[in-house]
């Protein structure tokens, strides 16, 4: 089993619908948890960042940290074909330890 | 001012060849990243440079070689390059401490 499993996808929705993204993972020391946007062809880019469980807002986005499940999700309300990209969690103890990646979910908004 | 800039975009070489990609910063961290991210957009880490000391990933070949002349720049040196090196390669950078990372545009290396 991996340490981050993410489903790829793709995701399809019409404009203005409410996405939930997701990611599981094995380690119970993770303890900061990121959420990165990638458009085709470019590097990704911090999207969200959280520490610990709780949730997290940031205008049409919303982080959340479910520890005792080991899940995290990012929602998206109102989409927009902007929106269009492949989200890649990642999770990290801190420390010197690198973040691990989730294999990204592909999301496509249409209009 | 782009942060994260590589160079060159696109890389495309014969198998047996030795390349290297660069990458310069300008956000003054001092932590450096390379990843390899492969046709299934799997994000891999292969070193972490802080500080002139170099943290190994051991699953990559010693045929990949990182060097970092100073702190803004972490260059990744490949010899005798196969087909499975084709990948985009990714430079990130962060303060260290802190968890979120900053990556470049990518190097588009195809092998053939």
């Amino acid at each position: 089993q991996k340490e981050v499993e993410q489903d790829p996808g793709p995701l399809s929705v019409p404009e203005g619908a409410i996405v939930s993204l997701n990611c599981t993972y094995s380690n119970s020391a993770f303890q900061y948890f990121m959420w990165y946007r990638q458009y085709s062809r470019k590097g990704p880019e911090l999207l969200m960042y959280t520490y610990s469980s709780g949730n997290k807002e940031d205008g049409r986005f919303t982080a959340q940290v479910d520890k005792s499940s080991k899940y995290i999700s990012l929602f998206i309300r109102d989409s927009q074909p902007s929106d269009s990209a492949t989200y890649l969690c990642a999770m990290s103890e801190g420390g010197s330890y690198i973040p691990t990646f989730g294999r990204g979910t592909s999301l496509i908004v249409h209009p | 001012d782009t942060a994260v800039s590589q160079t060159p975009k696109y890389l495309v070489t014969q198998m047996g060849n030795d390349k290297s990609i660069k990458c310069e910063q300008n956000l003054g961290h001092d932590t450096m990243y390379w990843y390899k991210q492969d046709s299934k957009k799997f994000l891999k880490i292969m070193f972490s440079y802080n500080n002139k000391e170099l943290i190994i990933n051991e699953t990559v070949p010693n045929r990949f070689s990182p060097k970092s002349p100073d702190k803004a720049h972490l260059n990744l040196h490949i010899n005798s390059l196969e087909l499975g090196d084709s990948a985009v390669y990714f430079c990130a950078t962060s303060l260290r401490g802190q968890e979120t990372q900053y990556f470049g545009p990518g190097t588009r290396l195809l092998v053939l």
